[in-house]
């Protein structure tokens, strides 16, 4: 079974600076996507950048950009020049190719301080 | 408002009652998901539909819950003999089969049971 990490309950980082959370996953599967969603309070989830593990490359969206390590089996998101909009939990999520379910880990919640 | 909708967006009910909740997926998407959150934890799978057809149920799903989707467009999901372990938020998703996997997600309707 797979299963998704995120270590890190909580963060803060000031207005413009950098930070980066983290995700791990254990999977034996070769071909999969992962995701990450942001979940705003009081609002749904929307997704902010998705990987596709047979891509080497890894996926930028504008001052979101992730480091994806397949070998290591970690997928971790950089958000830059942070904006108080940035507040929310943040979800890492892990789809195994050829079935539609998400598997979620349980999130980090990340505030920006003004 | 084309995303997807959920209704309703509260429900307090008594242990033992039944519940019934309503998701509206963005019309043209062909595949429905329900997923159910509780406090702290990220998003677990319940079950997904193509079209009418309902794909996959978790074992998570247990016989008091029952989901429909009669004419591939709404679903709902209901839950019967409510217990308070049910309380959670119930998030409903939906995707265009053939699309990036990307799935969008509703409000929810947050679930208390007394």
């Amino acid at each position: 079974a797979q299963t998704v990490t995120q270590s890190q309950p909580e963060m803060s980082v000031q207005e413009a600076e950098t930070v980066t959370l983290s995700c791990t996953y254990d999977t034996s599967e070769n071909n999969y996507y992962l995701f990450w969603y942001k979940q705003p309070p009081s609002r749904q989830m929307i997704l902010v950048i998705r990987q596709e593990a047979y891509k080497q490359q890894n996926a930028t969206e504008n001052r979101f950009s992730v480091n994806f390590q397949k070998a290591a089996k970690s997928f971790s998101l950089k958000i830059s020049d942070s904006q108080l909009g940035d507040t929310a939990m943040y979800f890492c999520a892990f789809m195994k190719e050829g079935t539609y379910k998400y598997i979620f880990g349980t999130g980090t919640r990340l505030k920006v301080l003004a | 408002d084309t995303g997807v909708s959920q209704n309703p967006r509260h429900k307090i009910t008594k242990r033992g009652q039944n519940v019934t909740f309503r998701c509206d997926p963005i019309s043209e998407h062909n595949r429905l998901y329900w997923y159910r959150q509780t406090l702290g934890q990220g998003p677990e799978f319940l079950t997904y539909f193509q079209n009418e057809a309902q794909l996959e149920k978790s074992r998570l799903l247990s016989d008091r819950f029952s989901a429909e989707r009669p004419k591939g467009s709404f679903s709902t999901l209901e839950i019967q003999r409510t217990e308070q372990g049910d309380s959670a938020m119930y998030l409903c998703a939906s995707s265009l089969a053939g699309g990036q996997n990307e799935q969008f997600f509703g409000p929810g309707t947050r679930l208390t049971v007394l």
